[in-house]
């Protein structure tokens, strides 16, 4: 079955306590990407990646890395969490980054909270 | 820059009846357009997009969207509501800024459909 696989799918952390959230596509795609839902903003989207060890920041990237060792795993750390952070985060591939029509396809959402 | 607005946070449909979740955009260029749908502690689901042709479109679970350019508008729509429709619904457009494959939403409508 075609996914995209976040882990974990919730998590409650200490302020400053170094964590990561795994992402991985069984699909094959070249276009991976975060995203943090806030109520009343939708989805803003944090790094994305276009293709293996190409990764770039989006619209909110202050406090977060990424990585893009493998075409299937796009991990988002946060590497000294504050409370700020606090969100629903998604994961998202499409088949490519450019000249592209074709949906994406999302995790299943990771919740986080800072304390 | 482009931009998603769905001016409702909240829609409320009595099931049976029709249902419109109303979306707006703001682009350069011809918009691409796509409708996800939230249910409960799920991901995001695609539920249709318009990129060309046809100014309505059909989706996943009966769902059906009516793009008008005039009014830029892409409105969702249903004939008949669920109760089962009742989730969280994002409006999106394909950002073609940089040429990449960037997602811009909007903050979501509730739809809740009563028995």
């Amino acid at each position: 079955e075609a996914q995209v696989t976040q882990n974990p799918r919730y998590l409650i952390t200490v302020t400053g306590k170094k964590l990561t959230v795994t992402c991985s596509q069984n699909m094959n795609h070249e276009y991976m990407s975060w995203y943090r839902q806030d109520p009343g903003l939708g989805l803003r989207q944090i790094y994305y990646s276009m293709n293996v060890e190409v990764t770039d920041k989006g619209d909110v990237p202050e406090g977060y890395k990424v990585s893009r060792k493998e075409k299937r795993n796009f991990p988002l750390i946060l590497e000294s969490p504050s409370p700020n952070q606090t969100s629903l985060y998604f994961c998202a591939s499409s088949l490519r980054g450019r000249n592209s029509n074709t949906e994406a396809f999302f995790g299943q959402g990771t919740r986080l909270t800072v304390v | 820059a482009q931009s998603v607005a769905q001016p409702e946070d909240q829609v409320n449909v009595a099931e049976g009846n029709p249902l419109t979740v109303k979306c707006t955009y703001s682009v350069s260029g011809n918009p691409y357009l796509f409708w996800y749908v939230q249910y409960p502690n799920r991901g995001l689901q695609f539920l249709l997009k318009y990129i060309t042709g046809d100014n309505l479109v059909k989706g996943s679970y009966g769902f059906e969207a009516e793009f008008n350019k005039s009014q830029t508008s892409f409105h969702l729509k249903k004939p008949s509501a669920l109760v089962s429709d009742s989730a969280l619904y994002f409006c999106a457009v394909r950002d073609i800024a940089g040429g990449y494959n960037k997602l811009i939403f909007g903050a979501g409508t509730r739809l809740a459909v009563h028995p």
